[in-house]
Order: C-alpha cells, then structure tokens, then sequence
C-alpha cells in the first residue's frame, strides 16, 4: 500500500446502531496515525493520535485501535447518533511532520 | 489548542484572476501548513509556511501559483494565482504547536471554499 486508503467511502446507519471504518496505510517508515473528524461546514476536529503497536484510543463512544506491522487501524463508534454524522478521515505521519490523507469515510446516522 | 479563522470562507472567482486567503490563528504556533482538496479528492499538503522566509513546497506545487507569507507566528496568506476552474478546491489553513515530532495533532480553519468559473 503506497497511501493511506480508507473503507467504506460513504456509510449510513441508524441511530443506535455501532459501525466502524478501516484506515489501511503503508507499515514501514511509521511514525503516527492520526484520525479527524470534519463535520460540514466546521474544521477538521482531531479525534485521536496513535503512535505505538496496538494502541487503543477511547473517547466517549468513539474508539481507535493501531495495528502498525500489518498497516491498518480502526476507528468504532458506538450506539451512533445523528450529531455524529460527518467525514472521518485518517492521515499518517510521514515524517517532517507533514501528514497524507485518506480521502475518508462519510457517515449519515438517520434519527 | 489553537482556534483558526480563515477569510473568505467561500468566494466565487473568474478565470484568470487572483485571489488570496488569510490564516489567523488565536496563540502563537510552531508551525503553519495550507492544504487542499479537490472534489472528491484527500486533504492534499501544498507547503509549509515558514516564518519571515520562502515556503517550503510539496511536489506539484509552485511559488508562482501559490505565493504564500508568513509575517508573524501567527498569520499567514495563501494567493491562488491566475486562477483555472481546476483550483476549484476548499482551502484549509493548519497550525501545529509544540515541538512534538510527528505526533502532535494539527488543527485547522474552517476552510475557504472557492470557485472558479
């Protein structure tokens, strides 16, 4: 994998239900994966920074886990809700603090 | 944290024109970066703004079409030059505090969202 890939391009759940995206990226030269969340019309929020081998991340309902030998991290929300509607996107660092972008995962939660 | 204010936050331009988006940013910052992205596309680095010198270009962009400045630690200017509808793009200032090395989380404007007809 030569950029970051993010699957599915586009998701829409109900409120209630859990769901969660992959962020795949290339495994050597690692050095942070980091997740956003860009709502429309607001700034890309960041969500989470993952720098380590089977890091796992928890904010609220929303969860990452880090897997950097294989190249792939998940980012969970649970019991999703409307307000959590919104582009996921994933970047990995790729030194000189510069950050690559996947081109993320769009998510529609219906009331 | 650091909170973003870009202007225009949307403007629709004409062919050949210029246009240029102001970054201004509530505390001081290590860093400055502007990206891009074109419909459908990824978030897209187009270079590091660097305080009282040149910016620092990522492959594919050029001063001549994107002349940036940064004055101060806390503003910077990005000109879209001579303008095609293919730079019909949303326009996000980032900023990065610290000197955490590859692992600080950037934070960003709300966009500026141009136009060219």
């Amino acid at each position: 994998i030569l950029n970051v890939e993010q699957s599915p391009q586009s998701l829409h759940v109900q409120e209630g239900d859990s769901t969660n995206f992959t962020c795949s990226f290339p495994s050597s030269n690692f050095y942070a994966l980091h997740w956003y969340r860009w709502e429309t019309a607001k700034s890309p929020e960041a969500l989470f920074v993952m720098t380590l081998n089977g890091d796992e991340k928890k904010k609220g309902r929303i969860s990452a886990t880090l897997n950097t030998k294989e190249g792939y991290s998940y980012l969970y929300i649970k019991g999703s809700q409307p307000e959590d509607s919104a582009t996921y996107l994933c970047a990995r660092n790729t030194g000189f603090q510069k950050l690559v972008f996947g081109t993320g995962t769009r998510l529609l939660v219906s009331p | 944290s650091a909170v973003i204010s870009q202007k225009p936050s949307r403007d629709i331009c004409q062919r050949g024109t210029s246009l240029t988006i102001q970054c201004q940013v509530d505390s001081q910052v290590t860093m400055m970066f502007w990206y891009r992205q074109q419909p459908g596309q990824s978030l897209t680095l187009i270079a590091t703004a660097n305080q009282g010198s040149e910016a620092t270009y990522e492959s594919g962009f050029v001063i001549d079409k994107f002349p940036i400045s940064r004055p101060n630690l806390t503003f910077s200017t990005l000109t879209v030059s001579n303008m095609s509808p293919e730079d019909s793009s949303i326009y996000l200032c980032s900023a990065k505090q610290g000197l955490a090395a590859n692992t600080g989380e950037l934070f960003f404007g709300e966009g500026s969202r141009l136009t060219v007809l």
